[in-house]
């Protein structure tokens, strides 16, 4: 159990466009999912947090605008880049957490989407 | 916010020998100290994962060991395998979690 899917794995797309990114948790209802960014041999950079129903909550120096999050079910979550440029192309990778009580739990890890704009 | 220090960046071992990555962190108030392995290109897997209260935590050849006091924890691999191989991150938190910057383990035959 406890599997999330992303999709697209991987995407190419030209400067100036949008691209959306979707996160599923696949057999559990996620009230939370994570958003990450991973440059090559580098760490996992959280990028925001988003909450079934409200709104994402984004980390410091994280443009809102660019990065539009929507999480509109307790299995689904969306990234959308907007206005793509080629240093936005990166690893994104989502997790989810059924997240009980305010402590946080195990995260569930999608198999992240590679993202390179021309 | 929270600062998490991973150590060493590389690390090289021979199989059958033991491996341990240290971490530390600033938040006292973080509770959640999970371990990741991330194998090139796949997305990061939960190996071990222990909570504030409790002090160490096994799981046949992994353990992890938590000093809150200290505001350290530290993964021990025993009985290196080469399938160890990978980067392997710590984490942090309470409501979000920060990953320090990873370690690669190299396991050779």
């Amino acid at each position: 159990g406890a599997v999330v899917s992303q999709h697209p794995s991987w995407v190419i797309c030209k400067s100036g466009t949008s691209v959306k990114i979707e996160c599923r948790s696949l057999d559990f209802q996620a009230t939370t999912m994570f958003w990450y960014r991973q440059f090559p041999k580098q760490s996992l950079m959280l990028m925001a947090t988003s909450n079934e129903g409200s709104k994402a909550t984004y980390e410091q120096g994280v443009e809102k605008d660019k990065f539009l999050i929507n999480h509109a079910s307790l299995t689904l979550s969306t990234l959308t880049v907007t206005s793509a440029h080629p240093e936005d192309s990166s690893f994104y990778i989502c997790s989810a957490s059924p997240r009980q009580s305010g402590t946080l739990n195990e995260q569930f890890f999608g198999p992240g989407t590679r993202l390179t704009v021309l | 916010g929270e600062n998490v220090e991973q150590h060493p960046s590389t690390l090289s071992v021979q199989e059958g020998d033991s491996a341990v990555i240290k971490c530390t962190y600033s938040d006292s108030a973080s509770n959640y100290f999970p371990w990741y392995k991330q194998e090139l290109g796949k997305r990061p897997q939960l190996i071990i994962d222990i909570r504030s209260n409790v002090g160490e935590k096994k799981d046949q050849r992994i353990a992890v060991t938590l000093n809150k006091t200290a505001k350290h924890f530290s993964l021990h691999i025993t009985e290196t395998q080469p399938e160890d191989s990978a980067v392997y991150f710590c984490a942090a938190g309470y409501s979000t979690l920060t990953f320090g910057k990873g370690t690669m383990l190299l396991v050779s035959p």
